[in-house]
C-alpha cells in the first residue's frame, strides 16, 4: 500500500524558513513527478511546485508566487522529498499536501497534509 | 497562465439525484500529443483531495462508476449519477495541459439538500 507522510509544519515568523518533508513508502518517488500543494484555510487548492522523476534530471517548477524564495528537492537515500521554504510570508499560511503526478495516468495519492502558519 | 473557471460554486442536491459541475478553461486543453490533461479531484470535509477522474473522462481505481466525466477542448462536465450522502464535498477540476502552472478551478461545494 503506498502512503506519503508530510511532516515538519508548524508556526514561524514572517521572514523565517521552514522545511517540510514527504515521506513515501510503497513506491519509489524517485521514479515519479512528485507535486506540492497548498490550500490557505478556507480556500481552494493552489499548486505550489513539483520535481520530475530521475529519469527527466530531477528538474523542478514552481508556481510565480513561491519562486525564488521555495525549494523542491529530494533524498533517494530516505525515499522522501522536501519543500525548503524560505523568506516566508503571512499569506503563505496554509495545509500543504504532497501528492505523486497530479495529471498522469497512474494512480494518484496524497498525504495528509502539514499545516504552515506565518504569524508574528 | 491558464485559468479554470467552475459552475456553480454551490450545489445543493437531493440524495438519489443527478449532480453536474462544469469547468471550462481560458484555452484549449488539448496537448500536442492529441490527449487533454484535464483532472477532477474531490475533497471530502476534513480529508486529503483525491482524484476521481484524469484525462477528462478516466476514473481512478476504486472510483464509483456514479461519477463520470466529459467534454472536450475548453468544456468540460462532471456527472454523478445519484448523489450519496458520502458524495458530499468540494469538487475541483484541474489543467495539467499548460504548465507549470498547474491549475484549478475555484472549488464547488456539493451538499445535500
Amino acid at each position: 500500500e503506498v502512503q506519503l507522510v508530510e511532516s515538519g509544519g508548524g508556526l514561524v515568523q514572517p521572514g523565517g524558513s521552514l522545511r517540510l518533508s514527504c515521506a513515501a513508502s510503497g513506491l519509489t518517488l524517485s521514479d515519479h513527478y512528485m507535486e506540492w500543494v497548498r490550500q490557505s484555510p478556507g480556500k481552494g487548492l493552489e499548486w505550489v511546485g513539483l520535481i520530475r522523476k530521475k529519469a527527466d534530471r530531477d528538474t523542478t517548477e514552481y508556481a510565480a508566487s513561491v519562486k525564488g524564495r521555495f525549494t523542491i528537492s529530494r533524498d533517494d537515500s530516505k525515499n522522501s522529498f522536501y519543500l525548503q521554504m524560505n523568506s516566508l510570508k503571512i499569506e503563505d499560511t496554509a495545509v500543504y499536501y504532497c501528492a505523486r503526478d497530479l495529471s498522469g495516468g497512474l494512480k494518484n495519492y496524497w498525504g495528509q497534509g502539514t499545516l504552515v502558519t506565518v504569524s508574528s | 497562465d491558464v485559468v479554470m473557471t467552475q459552475s456553480p460554486l454551490s450545489l445543493p442536491v437531493t440524495l438519489g439525484q443527478p449532480a453536474s459541475i462544469s469547468c471550462r478553461s481560458s484555452q484549449s486543453l488539448v496537448y500536442s500529443n492529441g490527449k487533454t490533461y484535464l483532472n477532477w479531484f474531490q475533497q471530502r470535509p476534513g480529508q486529503s483531495p483525491r482524484r476521481l477522474i484524469y484525462q477528462v473522462s478516466n476514473r481512478e481505481y476504486g472510483v464509483p462508476d456514479r461519477f463520470s466525466g466529459s467534454g472536450s477542448g475548453t468544456d468540460f462536465t462532471l456527472e454523478i449519477s445519484r448523489v450519496e450522502a458520502e458524495d458530499v464535498g468540494v469538487y475541483y477540476c484541474m489543467q495539467g495541459t499548460h504548465w507549470p502552472p498547474r491549475t484549478f478551478g475555484q472549488g464547488t461545494k456539493l451538499e445535500i439538500k
